[in-house]
């Protein structure tokens, strides 16, 4: 596609429960990165994956988070037994290379998790 | 926790002017990189200096990067309404790992 695709847009959900966000990155793009951005604050690094692996996954807070990418195409951030705390934007980004050269990461426009 | 910390938090100008915004960070860097976000969603890149560099140019943008100060500056010449958005700068401390300020939020008036 012709950009990074993030599904869905909006996720309410009740404390407690899982839920999955997907990321669609740009075709051909190797690296991925998740990060997660709360109110009033810069986006903040979850995990890399350099293909189908994690390189870096030394930002997920706890072990209620996980993320694959079984293809190296499309990845999915899991996240178990929410938390109030897990609310915030979830955002996506994808380049040709690690560290994204001269044209730096093009990111998704995110998906706004809530959980009540 | 993140390295680096925009300067103001907050800025208003007039349409026409220009804006400048700081960013000051703790650690050895990569590069350093400058994104705009619109309405809390997607992040757009807008220029990316390296460690080696002092100065760059991308249209109506203009960044510097002192090592020394461990310190860079974003200007925008001639603001126009669509800048209005918030400013973030990253530091990359390794090729994929990039660390965000908490950024500035510019306002421009027509």
């Amino acid at each position: 596609g012709a950009g990074v695709s993030q599904t869905p847009s909006n996720k309410v959900t009740e404390k407690g429960k899982y839920v999955e966000l997907r990321c669609d990155p740009i075709s051909g793009h190797t690296a991925l990165y998740w990060y997660r951005q709360s109110l009033g604050q810069g986006p903040e690094f979850l995990i890399y994956f350099q293909g189908t692996g994690a390189a870096d996954d030394s930002g997920l807070p706890n072990d209620r988070f996980f993320a694959v990418r079984p293809e190296g195409s499309v990845s999915t951030l899991k996240i178990q037994r929410t938390e109030r705390g897990d609310s915030a934007v979830y955002l996506c980004a994808s380049s040709l290379a690690a560290g994204g050269g001269g044209d730096g990461y093009t990111f998704g426009s995110g998906t706004r998790l809530t959980v009540v | 926790s993140q390295q680096g910390e925009e300067d103001p938090q907050a800025l208003s100008i007039q349409e026409g002017e220009n804006a400048t915004m700081n960013c000051s960070y703790k650690t050895s860097i990569n590069n350093l990189q400058w994104y705009r976000q619109n309405s809390g969603r997607g992040l757009v890149h807008l220029i990316l200096i390296r460690s080696n560099e002092r100065e760059k140019h991308s249209g109506r943008l203009r960044v510097t990067l002192d090592t020394s100060k461990k310190s860079s500056s974003l200007l925008i010449t001639a603001s126009r309404a669509a800048d209005t958005a918030s400013y973030f700068c990253a530091t990359g401390e390794n090729d994929y790992k990039l660390s965000f300020g908490a950024g500035t939020t510019v306002t421009v008036r027509a």
